[in-house]
């Protein structure tokens, strides 16, 4: 069974400050997204990340993928009052066999960020 | 384009009460899904298709059926609701076959069942 951890799953940080989230997940993947949920909103696309050390940057998150660890990271630098959401990294594991996009989410990681 | 739409955005069942919840995508996309999510957790397969005519189970499928008899609609019909399948319930769909795949997700169905 396909297990998807991420830590911390809380996170309180300072406005310019800097962090990383981990995503763990414990057999292969074909890809690996991270998504961005307001409350009580649906979930935004962030990144899709699909092999052995791909790096995607957008404003002041960066994430990046080793599948040889099977981990991702999403870097948070300089953290503004906006970033504060909750964050699920998703790994799917049915594009090689049907292209399918099943994806297994971990349990999200809720970032406040203080001004 | 509306994207993903879902209705209703909210509804309250008595358990025992049957109910479908509706997707419907205009972007022509053959991959349908939906997700349950539960305080304090992320997302859970329920059910997904490939294509019309076509349905699978995700990890969470036990009191709840599918159909998807055009391209567009992918409704989810719980039978016999209980009080366990009080969450919020998201559509999603996609291309398939493309190896940078993005899925779109609806904005969402918050359901009680009391």
């Amino acid at each position: 069974e396909l297990k998807v951890e991420q830590n911390p799953l809380f996170l309180s940080m300072q406005e310019e400050k800097n962090y990383t989230i981990y995503c763990n997940y414990s057999t292969t993947s074909d890809r690996l997204y991270w998504y961005r949920q307001d409350p009580g909103k649906s979930l935004e696309s962030l990144f899709v990340l699909l092999s052995n050390g791909a790096v995607k940057q957008e404003g002041r998150l960066m994430a990046s993928l080793d599948t040889k660890a099977r981990l991702s990271t999403l870097h948070i630098t300089a953290a503004v009052h906006d970033l504060s959401a909750t964050y699920f990294c998703a790994v799917d594991r049915g594009y090689l066999r049907s292209g399918a996009n099943n994806l297994f989410f971990g349990t999200g990681t809720r970032l406040t960020v203080i001004p | 384009n509306a994207g993903v739409t879902q209705t209703p955005k909210f509804q309250v069942l008595k358990t025992g009460q049957s109910m479908t919840l509706q997707c419907a995508q205009d972007m022509n996309h053959e991959y349908m899904s939906w997700y349950r999510q539960d305080p304090g957790m992320g997302l859970r397969l329920i059910h997904y298709s490939v294509g019309a005519g076509i349905t699978d189970q995700g990890e969470v499928p036990n009191g709840y059926n599918v159909s998807r008899s055009t391209t567009e609609d992918f409704p989810l019909r719980l039978l016999s609701a209980a009080p366990s399948q009080t969450s919020v319930y998201f559509c999603a769909s996609s291309y398939l076959g493309l190896k940078d795949n993005e899925q779109f997700f609806g904005p969402g169905t918050r359901l009680t069942v009391l």
